[in-house]
């Protein structure tokens, strides 16, 4: 069955430190991956996504992600974290076509120390 | 950017009336909509699908008698909460995609918090 896993429930970094934040997911063909940011009370944001091509693949933000097909992951990571980062972040799988049904992950609550 | 404008952002109601929320593509045409349910600190889970035109395709364990969704325009799908129940109290979020291949991006609304008293 296609899922999503995200192992970090709640990270917390200072701010300026860098951030890696950790997304595995199961899916029998070659999916196409996102990440989505969530501000309390709001909609998503997509960051960026990962169809095909460069396995490093730029966002919003200053956002990069990884594509590591041997390790079935996708984290997402910033080298410098600023206090307004400070959101959840969810990893989202889809199948081939796009952005059909996407699968969410539990999501990481990121909170950014001053 | 594209918006979609989802509306109420909050309501609150009392148990066994019905609710409805909107979500409106602003500026682009959407052919399909999804809804979902997210409960505090979970991630989104998908209840239905709904194509411009034609009936919503719901996800197992969905009652689509209790969530009632109509896609009626290439703008506006709705989605009713039939006699709410405090169980229902959540918060919805929808999402839209525009006319074009699968490939095209997906908008989400802002988010309707439903609590039933």
């Amino acid at each position: 069955a296609q899922s999503v896993t995200q192992p970090d429930i709640h990270i917390t970094v200072s701010e300026g430190a860098s951030l890696e934040l950790r997304c595995n997911y199961s899916y029998g063909a070659t999916p196409y991956l996102f990440w989505y940011v969530q501000s309390p009370g709001q909609g998503l944001q997509l960051l960026l996504k990962y169809f095909s091509g460069d396995t490093l693949v730029q966002g919003i933000k200053g956002f990069e992600a990884e594509f590591k097909r041997s390790q079935s992951s996708f984290n997402l990571r910033k080298p410098s974290v600023h206090w307004s980062d400070a959101a959840e972040y969810f990893c989202a799988v889809g199948p081939s076509g796009g952005y059909n049904k996407l699968i969410f992950g539990a999501g990481t609550r990121l909170a950014v120390h001053p | 950017g594209a918006v979609v404008s989802q509306h109420p952002s909050w309501v609150i109601c009392k148990s066994g009336t019905s609710v409805k929320i909107e979500c409106r593509s602003l500026d682009f045409q959407a052919t399909t909509m999804f809804w979902y349910r997210q409960f505090p600190k979970q991630s989104l889970m998908l209840m239905a699908t709904s194509n411009e035109g034609s009936k919503a395709t719901y996800e197992q364990g969905v009652e689509k008698d209790k969530f009632l969704i109509n896609h009626a325009s290439l703008t506006l799908s709705t989605l009713t909460v039939t006699s709410a129940h405090p169980e229902d109290s959540s918060f919805y979020i929808c999402s839209a995609r525009g006319r074009r291949t699968g490939n095209s991006p997906l908008h989400f609304g802002n988010g309707t918090r439903l609590t039933v008293t």
